[in-house]
Order: C-alpha cells, then structure tokens, then sequence
C-alpha cells in the first residue's frame, strides 16, 4: 500500500528555521516525482515544487523560489521542506503528494500525505 | 505560467441534483494534462478525473470530466451527501498550477 506519512504540526516564532518532512512507503520511493502544496487557512491549494529523488533534480514554482528548499534523502525514502526563517504569513498546512507516472512529471498527484499544519506566531 | 479559473464559487445544489463545474485556463492546456481532486474539511485532496477525463481509481462513475484546450468541465451526473465538498482543478506536467476552487454545499 502507497504511504505517505508526514512529520507532526509545528509551533514556531517568526525568524526561526525549520525542516518537515514526508516519508514514503509501499513503492518505489526513488522513481516517483514528490509534490509540495500550501493551503493557507481557509484557502485553496498552491503548488510550491517538485523534487525527483533519484537524482534530487528539483522545480519550484515561481511564487515559492528563494523562499522554500525542497530535499530528499532517497536512502530513508524522506523528502522535506525547509525555511530558513519563518514569516507569520507562512502559517498554512502543507501537503506532500505523489505524481503518479513513473519517473515522469505528465501524472496528477495520485497519493498525498496527511498534512503538517505550520503555525509561525509571536 | 498558466491561470486556472474555476466557476462558480459556490454551487448551492440538494442531493440527487446535478453539478456541473467549470474550470477555465488562460492558455491552451498541453496534452488534456488536467486533473480533478476533492478535497472535504479536515481530509487531503483526493484525485478524481486525470487527463481531463479519466477516472481515477475507485472513482464513482458519476463522477465525469470532459473538454480540452482551455475549458473544462467535471460533472457529478447525481449529487451524494458525500459529495458536497469543494472541488479543484489542476494542470499538470511541464507546468503547473491550481484553480481556485468550487464549493458544493448543500442548499
């Protein structure tokens, strides 16, 4: 069975750094392109990047280039999303999603993780 | 970077009735690559329609998509009381982007 679990919701002051992550199971986690998607507080979903892990090849969207790293460690099937220093407005929940076709970008998102809510608050 | 604009906003239906979205792109759609997810409060979206009118799996066959280039349309022949929900349209593959949703509620 496809899995992906993400790591548990966060409480943290603007400024700081943090790194959550979404780890895959149940197939092959090198092969399948991995999504990241904000949803703001009663808002719609945005599509912020891609990572492939076999080779770490990565896309952001323009709206999220410079302000978020996408990783992955294809040795622990994980991959993240990082800030560097958190803004209030990055408060959200964030989904990580599977592109369905093997290796290739031309799939929808076919498995998503549970989410992590981020809350960044003084 | 393509715009995907959803209408309407709202969709006030009773159950047994039938819904029909829209999902309108500011440029040509390569491919048909356009999807459909689900998303109800509290859960992960969840894919519908893939390639504008696909189902995915285990997706109820009231459930259908259909158009191509820069207009499309999911439609839900009979409205289930799980159904109400709101509903997003998404291009996929060399770019990508979402529209902004349609919420189905009960009226």
């Amino acid at each position: 069975e496809v899995q992906l679990v993400q790591s548990g919701a966060e409480v943290k002051k603007p400024g700081e750094s943090l790194k959550i992550s979404c780890k895959g199971s149940g197939y092959s986690f090198t092969n399948y392109w991995i999504g990241w998607v904000r949803q703001m507080p009663g808002k719609g979903l945005e599509w912020m990047g891609i990572i492939y892990p076999g080779d770490s090849d990565t896309r952001y969207s323009p709206s999220f280039q410079g302000q978020v790293t996408i990783s992955a460690d294809k040795s622990i099937s994980t991959a993240y999303l990082q800030w560097s220093s958190l803004k209030a407005s990055d408060t959200a929940m964030y989904y990580c999603a599977r592109i369905g076709g093997l290796w290739s970008t031309t799939s929808p998102f076919d498995y998503w993780g549970q989410g992590t809510l981020v809350t960044v608050s003084s | 970077e393509i715009v995907l604009t959803q209408s309407p906003g709202t969709l006030s239906l009773s159950p047994g009735e039938r819904a029909t979205l829209s999902c309108r792109a500011s440029q040509s759609v390569s491919s048909s690559y356009l999807a459909w997810y689900q998303q109800k409060p509290g859960q992960a979206p969840r894919l519908l329609i893939y390639g504008a009118s696909s189902r995915a799996t285990g997706i109820p066959d009231r459930f259908s998509g259909s158009g191509s280039g820069t207009d499309f349309t999911l439609t839900i022949s009979r409205l289930e009381p799980e159904d109400f929900a709101v509903y997003y349209c998404q291009q996929y593959g060399g770019s990508w982007a979402f529209g902004q949703g349609t919420k189905v509620e009960i009226k």
